[in-house]
């Protein structure tokens, strides 16, 4: 069972934005040292999308963006393309130096 | 580039034991941890836990602690996860991934399969 809560589905059309959630148990998310995002397509490792929350390494299509308020981190897809249809997960690297994956969101672009 | 390249795929039967090797080229190996995660058919990852090859420091997840054990070689730049008495719902995909608070970039994966 993930510590990380996150819906299983979202789905869009070509060009609208999108938001998927990413929520910890009470204050756990607070409480996280860092929150990062990874997109997974189908046969292929995960690659970073957004570290440190918001941050976005180089490369990554300034479509990604990522928050947090309180115990609840997103990922917000501006504009969403076909080529963003995969699955998405958070993790966050705990006060505890462990890393915890929420369950991952399928983004089905319509 | 940064890169890390995994060992190829296994087939263990139940109870024995696995080793996936993890080669680091494009940095300085002992600057930055690598993580073990995992992936069954279907599912989501479960991270294993982590090693730091500049002093060997482990931190594994309560589920597989006991079980895992994760060692680094600095002299050849690759860092190793053995995991033990392996069941049948071992059966993923393992991959190793650079990084704490953020992991990148990530190994192509090694499958292994435990079948009788």
């Amino acid at each position: 069972q993930s510590v990380l809560t996150q819906p299983a589905s979202v789905s869009g059309s070509p060009g609208q934005s999108i938001t998927i959630s990413c929520t910890g148990a009470s204050s756990d998310v607070n409480s996280y040292k860092s929150i990062s995002w990874y997109q997974q397509h189908p046969g292929k490792a995960p690659k970073v999308i957004i570290f440190d929350v918001s941050d976005r390494p180089s490369g990554v299509s300034t479509r990604f963006s990522g928050s947090k308020s309180g115990n609840t981190a997103s990922l917000t897809i501006s504009g969403v393309q076909p080529e963003d249809e995969a699955t998405y997960y958070c993790i966050s690297y705990t006060s505890s130096s462990t890393v915890v994956f929420g369950g991952g969101t399928k983004l089905t672009v319509l | 580039q940064v890169q890390l390249v995994q060992s190829g795929p296994e087939v263990k039967r139940p109870g024995a034991s696995v080793k996936v090797s993890c080669k680091a080229s494009g940095y300085t190996f002992s600057d930055y941890y690598v993580n073990w995660v995992r992936q069954a058919p279907g599912q989501g990852p479960v991270w294993l836990g982590w090693i730091s090859p500049k002093n060997g420091n482990t931190k594994y997840a309560q589920n597989f602690q006991g079980r895992a054990a994760m060692t680094a070689d600095t002299s050849t730049t690759t860092a190793y996860m053995e995991l033990r008495s392996l069941m049948f719902d071992d059966t993923a995909l393992y991959f190793c991934a650079r990084g704490l608070r953020w992991l990148d970039p990530w190994g192509q994966g090694t499958l292994v399969t435990v079948s009788s």
